[in-house]
């Protein structure tokens, strides 16, 4: 099946410094990538959807300014979390669109960022 | 708009018992629907997925649902248990396009030996 990648798996930062997390497609082109967000215990919740080529389209109260999505290629799309808080800390899934036939398609998810802010 | 609920946030069953996970959905458009897997720490794996064909549906590791309309329901079932089932499940419920999917808030599965 289908592989999406996601880098870094784990990443510590410190309160105010900025935190990229890349997710690609490893074996298929994704014109349309996802990013959710996971706090313990919980369901995933969609955070924006993310166009290959055109800004990312935001889920209502989610901050476009504090979490910059970048689709800069079909493989790749990036989440930026900005001056980084602890209450950014969190689980960040990312998952990919494989069209199929007829408009119909399949999602893939990466394995996971776990961002921790100190 | 489309929602699923998830009956008991966790379900503990015995080693070789019948493994039933309850899903619930609405939906104004015929939907898609799914079960995801989640291990500790990872992300989610595809276990099945019902898009108007068969009602039901077989999956990975030995997991089947079944589409019933008339209930709204796609339960996930397995026969028999093994350790390894122990993780979260999700339900999700999508459109035709399986782009937007709104997933239900989860039920952990453990497996007593």
């Amino acid at each position: 099946g289908a592989v999406v990648s996601q880098h870094p798996s784990w990443v510590i930062c410190k309160s105010g410094t900025s935190v990229k997390i890349e997710c690609r497609s490893l074996d298929f082109q994704a014109t349309t990538m996802f990013w959710y967000r996971q706090f313990p215990k919980q369901s995933l919740m969609l955070m924006a959807t993310s166009n290959e080529g055109s800004k990312a389209t935001y889920e209502q109260g989610v901050e476009k300014d504090k979490f910059l999505i970048n689709h800069a290629s079909l493989t790749l799309s990036t989440l930026t979390v900005t001056s980084a808080h602890p209450e950014d800390s969190s689980f960040y899934i990312c998952s990919a669109l494989l069209a199929g036939v007829g408009n119909t398609g399949e999602l893939f998810f990466g394995e996971g960022s776990r961002l921790t802010v100190l | 708009a489309q929602s699923v609920t998830q009956l008991g946030s966790h379900v503990s069953v015995s080693e070789g018992a019948l493994v039933l996970l309850r899903c619930n959905y609405s939906s104004s458009v015929p939907p898609y629907l799914f079960w995801y897997v989640q291990y500790p720490n990872q992300g989610l794996q595809l276990l099945l997925k019902y898009t108007s064909a068969a009602t039901l549906v077989k999956g990975i590791n030995g997991f089947e649902a079944e589409f019933k309309k008339s209930e709204t329901s796609f339960h996930l079932t397995k026969p028999s248990a093994h350790m390894s089932d122990a993780a979260e499940y999700f339900c999700a419920v999508s459109d035709w396009s399986a782009s937007k999917i709104i997933f239900g808030s989860g039920t952990r599965l453990s497996i007593r030996p």
